[in-house]
């Protein structure tokens, strides 16, 4: 069973400041890796997947990276409509499609 | 837009069936490109798959609970279902609807809140 870390587990970041976020896979996913937003009381919302390709209607201050375990979602100048919890996603080896423990994103 | 929205019981009692049904908007549902899935999520807590199936009624369970999950199809109201049995206070989530496809999950219910209790 492939696990998925995520962290930091919170991130305080000012608006207008970039957003690093990390995910690693305890082995290789390759490039199937979807990052997911969710806000309070939402369903989450697909961002990015195939690790890189933004989702319809995802701004481009949304990016992800990386390949293999390591994996990365970036976001370039944070908007308060951003401030949320963020899950990756590996769809390597599916069934079942493990996620990440989140990373809150949150104002500082 | 395609659109998916759940519905069932708010209120199980413990070692009682957690019934829950996700009707989808008509284009998609009818497809063998996609695969039908229930996700939870426990309150405050991250993201768990439960199982998936395929217009065709093809299943896929989360092993950690494929002894108590059953998915079903009901093509002629474009609608899934899930059951869960023996169910207890750690089955207490919002239980979401999704489609996969072409990408991961693309498009969700907006959840359902299940509380587990006497």
């Amino acid at each position: 069973e492939i696990v998925m870390t995520q962290s930091p587990a919170t991130l305080s970041v000012s608006p207008g400041e970039r957003a690093t976020l990390s995910c690693r896979a305890s082995q290789s996913v390759s490039s199937n890796l979807a990052w997911y937003q969710q806000k309070p009381g939402q369903a989450p919302r697909l961002l990015i997947y195939g690790a890189s390709t933004r989702a319809t209607g995802i701004p481009a201050r949304f990016s992800g990276s990386g390949s293999g375990t390591e994996f990365t979602l970036t976001i370039s100048s944070l908007q308060s409509e951003d401030f949320a919890v963020y899950y990756c996603q590996q769809y390597n080896n599916w069934p079942p499609g493990a996620f990440g423990q989140g990373t809150k994103v949150e104002i500082k | 837009q395609l659109q998916l929205q759940e519905s069932g019981s708010g209120l199980v009692k413990p070692s009682q069936t957690l019934s829950l049904t996700c009707a989808v908007s008509a284009g998609s549902f009818s497809s063998g490109d996609y695969s039908w899935s229930w996700i939870r999520q426990p309150p405050g807590k991250g993201l768990e798959w439960i199982g998936y199936i395929y217009h065709s009624g093809g299943t896929y369970y989360n092993p950690s609970l494929k002894s108590r999950v059953t998915i079903s199809v009901d093509r002629s109201k474009n609608q899934f279902s899930l059951k869960l049995t023996s169910v207890t206070a750690a089955d207490t989530a919002v239980y979401y609807c999704a489609r996969a496809g072409y990408t991961p999950f693309d498009y969700w219910g907006q959840g359902t809140l299940v509380t587990v209790s006497s």
